[in-house]
C-alpha cells in the first residue's frame, strides 16, 4: 500500500535559521509526483513546491528547497532564511497518474517560527 | 471571488439534521476534490470528480452524498452524521484529473461540528 510519513509532528526554528522537515513514502510505482503543501492558520492550504519522480535535479522555489532521494524513498523539505510568515502546517504529498488519480497526504509537521 | 470558495466555512448540526456543504471554483479546472482534515490525521480523500463524473469514492459512508452539476460547483450533501464526522472539510481543484503533475488549489474549509 502506498504511504507518506512525516516522522515530525512538530518542529521550531529561529527566524533567518535553516530548517528541514523530513518525509518518506512507500510505493512500488517508478512514475509519480511528490509535493509539499503549506497550511497557514488561516486553513487555505496552498502549494510550496512540487518534484516529477524522473528528474533528478531536486526541485527549488526561492528559498524552498527538496533533497529527492528516490531510491531511499525520501522527499524532505528546506526552508532557508526562516521567516515568520512560514509558520504553517506542512504536509508532503504523493501522487500518481492512474485512473484514480490517488493522492496521498502525510500527517503533516508544524512548523513554529521563533523571533 | 477568486480560487476556490466554501460555504459555510462553519457548521454545526445534530445527528438527524440534513445539510450541504457547496463549494465552487473559479479557475476554469475540470476536475474537483472533497477532503476531510481530522486532528492527528492524515488528510483523507473522499471524492474525485473529473467533468463532473465522479471517478473515485474511497469507501466513503453512505451518509456522505456528493454531487457535481458542473465542472465549477460541488457539493456535500450530509445526512444522519456521527460526531466523529466532525472535522474540517476541504475542497480542491485542479486542471486534469490525469495530469498529475498539476497542483491542487484548496478551499478555506467548513469547519463541521456534529452534536
Amino acid at each position: 500500500a502506498q504511504t507518506v510519513t512525516q516522522s515530525q509532528p512538530e518542529m521550531s526554528v529561529q527566524e533567518a535559521e535553516t530548517v528541514t522537515l523530513s518525509c518518506t513514502y512507500d510505493t512500488s510505482e517508478s512514475d509519480y509526483y511528490l509535493f509539499w503543501y503549506k497550511q497557514p492558520p488561516s486553513r487555505q492550504m496552498i502549494l510550496v513546491i512540487r518534484q516529477e519522480a524522473y528528474k533528478q535535479q531536486n526541485a527549488t522555489e526561492n528559498r524552498f528547497s527538496v533533497n529527492f532521494q528516490k531510491a531511499a524513498k525520501s522527499f524532505s523539505l528546506k526552508i532557508s532564511d526562516s521567516q515568520l510568515g512560514d509558520a504553517a502546517m506542512y504536509f508532503c504529498a504523493y501522487r500518481v497518474q492512474d485512473r484514480d488519480d490517488k493522492i496521498i497526504f502525510g500527517k503533516g509537521t508544524r512548523l513554529h517560527i521563533l523571533p | 471571488e477568486t480560487g476556490v470558495t466554501q460555504t459555510p466555512r462553519h457548521l454545526v448540526m445534530g445527528m438527524t439534521n440534513k445539510k450541504s456543504l457547496k463549494c465552487e471554483q473559479h479557475l476554469g479546472h475540470n476536475a474537483m476534490y472533497w477532503y476531510k482534515q481530522s486532528a492527528k490525521k492524515p488528510l483523507e480523500l473522499m471524492f474525485v470528480y473529473s467533468l463532473e463524473e465522479r471517478v473515485e469514492n474511497n469507501s466513503v459512508p453512505s451518509r456522505f452524498s456528493p454531487e457535481c452539476p458542473n465542472s465549477s460547483h460541488l457539493f456535500l450533501h450530509l445526512h444522519t452524521l456521527q460526531p466523529e464526522d466532525s472535522a474540517l472539510y476541504l475542497c480542491a481543484s485542479s486542471q486534469g484529473r490525469f495530469w498529475s503533475y498539476n497542483e491542487q488549489f484548496f478551499g478555506p474549509g467548513t469547519r463541521l461540528t456534529v452534536l
